[in-house]
């Protein structure tokens, strides 16, 4: 069973500031994916960035990097220099090859 | 380059209406999921597929039914649609474990049950 779990409902940054957004999991499987994505208002929902649960580093994608803590089932995103396009709802997710479950998501807000 | 297409953005249906929402991806993926959107409680998995005519249940199946006949086309029924079935409903494609791991969705459809 897969399982996410983001404790933060919303978040508020101010602009140009670095900002962390939590992820904790539950999965059996041995080998597994972790995603984020950012959902803005028009409900379209870009991907950001991917980690495999076998990949050494941790990933990075222009702004955005995931501080990928396995041993902690911690995937927390990590959105430096904020924006004020990055008000959003974000949501991770675990894929374990078939089934990819999602977590309830964050709502960041950024303030000029 | 859209990927991953839901064939309506807005659905207002009545009450006892059969309902279809049909998701169709250019990218040759196994996988594909629908998913609806509730505020407060995120995404939340109705049925997925791993391949052509297999179909598996995910947390909320009820109420609802699916149809996978060709590869690139997922299609959600709602048998008799119900108040409690408005929402947003969100298909997703993915490849992982291959040659690349990559998961898209598509934009979206809001469903209003009147």
């Amino acid at each position: 069973a897969q399982k996410i779990t983001q404790t933060q409902p919303g978040m508020f940054v101010q602009e140009k500031e670095a900002v962390t957004l939590d992820c904790t999991y539950d999965t059996s499987d041995q080998s597994y994916g972790l995603f984020w994505y950012k959902q803005p208002s028009s409900g379209e929902m870009i991907f950001l960035i991917y980690q495999g649960s076998y990949d050494e580093q941790n990933a990075t994608e222009g702004r955005y990097s995931l501080n990928f803590q396995k041993a902690r089932k911690s995937a927390n995103l990590v959105i430096s220099a904020s924006q004020l396009g990055d008000s959003a709802m974000y949501f991770c997710a675990v894929t374990g090859g078939f089934k990819t479950i999602f977590g309830a998501g964050t709502r960041l807000f950024v303030k000029a | 380059d859209v990927k991953v297409t839901q064939s309506s953005r807005y659905l207002v249906k009545r009450t006892g209406e059969k309902v279809f929402l049909e998701c169709v991806q250019d990218m040759d993926h196994e996988n594909m999921f629908w998913y609806r959107q509730d505020p407060g409680l995120g995404l939340r998995l109705i049925y997925f597929s791993y391949d052509v005519k297999m179909k598996e249940k995910g947390d909320i199946p009820e109420g609802y039914s699916v149809s996978r006949e060709k590869k690139e086309r997922f299609s959600l029924i709602l048998e008799s649609a119900s108040t409690n079935q408005t929402s947003m409903y969100l298909c997703a494609s993915t490849s992982w474990g291959g040659d690349k791991d990559e998961a898209f969705f598509g934009q979206g459809t809001r469903l209003t049950v009147v």
